[in-house]
C-alpha cells in the first residue's frame, strides 16, 4: 500500500511569485485535503477535493486554488505569494469525504522571501 | 465552527514517567484523531477514536463524546516520544478536520 507523497519537500520563492505543490493520495483514497501549518500552530484547513471538484474550503483567499486529477492526485497553487504564506503545507487523503481517518504526507515546506 | 482546545500546551517529563494529554471540543463530532508530529513535520496517526477507548502499546486514548473531550495517555515515556501531539476533530456539519494548537512534549533522559 502506497502512502501519501508530496513534492517538493522544500522550496524557496520570492514575494509575488507563484508556486505549485503536488500530492499523491494513498492507494484507494479518492479524497484529498490540504492544510497550512504556520510555525508553532496547528494545521489550518485550506480545502478538500473529491471527484475532481472542490468539496469544502477554509478561510483562505482565492489566490489559493487547487486541482484534483482522475487518478486522485492533487495540486495546490498559490499565486502572488506573500511573506505570511511561508509555512508547512500538508496534504491528507481519506477513503471519501467525512470518512474520518486522515493520512498525511510529509509536507512541503515553503519559504517566501 | 468547532473549537478545539488542547492542554497542557507544554509538558516536560523524565523518562519513565506517565502523562495525560487532553483535548476539549465545543460541539458534537463525527471523527476524532490523535497525531504525533515528528521532527520533520509529518503527522503520524496514533488513534482514530470518535468514541470509546483504544490502546496501542504504551499509548492509549479515551474519547467521551457526550462530554466533548478526549484524553491521550502515554505510559513509561521514552525520549522518542518527544514532539508535538495534535488532536483533530471533524464536526457533524463539517467536511473538514479542525486541529488544536497541540501539546509539546519533551521527555528528558
Amino acid at each position: 500500500e502506497t502512502g501519501v507523497t508530496q513534492s517538493p519537500t522544500h522550496l524557496i520563492k520570492t514575494r509575488g511569485q507563484q508556486v505549485t505543490l503536488r500530492c499523491s493520495s494513498q492507494s484507494g483514497h479518492n479524497t484529498v485535503s490540504w492544510y497550512q501549518q504556520a510555525l508553532g500552530q496547528g494545521p489550518q484547513f485550506i480545502f478538500q477535493y473529491y471527484r475532481e471538484e472542490e468539496n469544502g474550503r477554509g478561510n483562505f483567499p482565492p489566490r489559493f486554488s487547487g486541482l484534483q486529477f482522475p487518478n486522485y492526485s492533487s495540486e495546490l497553487n498559490v499565486n502572488a505569494l506573500e511573506l505570511d504564506d511561508s509555512a508547512l503545507y500538508l496534504c491528507a487523503s481519506s477513503l471519501y469525504p467525512n470518512a474520518g481517518e486522515l493520512f498525511f504526507g510529509e509536507g512541503s515546506r515553503l519559504t517566501v522571501l | 465552527g468547532i473549537q478545539v482546545e488542547q492542554s497542557p500546551p507544554d509538558l516536560i517529563l523524565q523518562e519513565g514517567a506517565n502523562s495525560t494529554l487532553r483535548c476539549n471540543f465545543s460541539d458534537s463530532v463525527n471523527n476524532l484523531q490523535w497525531f504525533h508530529q515528528n521532527p520533520w513535520g509529518q503527522l503520524i496517526n496514533l488513534f482514530y477514536i470518535p468514541s470509546g477507548t483504544k490502546q496501542n502499546g504504551r499509548l492509549s486514548a479515551t474519547t467521551v463524546a457526550t462530554e466533548r473531550y478526549s484524553l491521550l495517555y502515554i505510559s513509561s515515556s521514552q525520549t522518542t516520544d518527544s514532539g508535538v501531539y495534535f488532536c483533530a476533530v471533524e464536526g457533524v456539519d463539517a467536511g473538514k478536520s479542525t486541529f488544536g494548537d497541540g501539546t509539546t512534549l519533551t521527555v528528558k533522559p
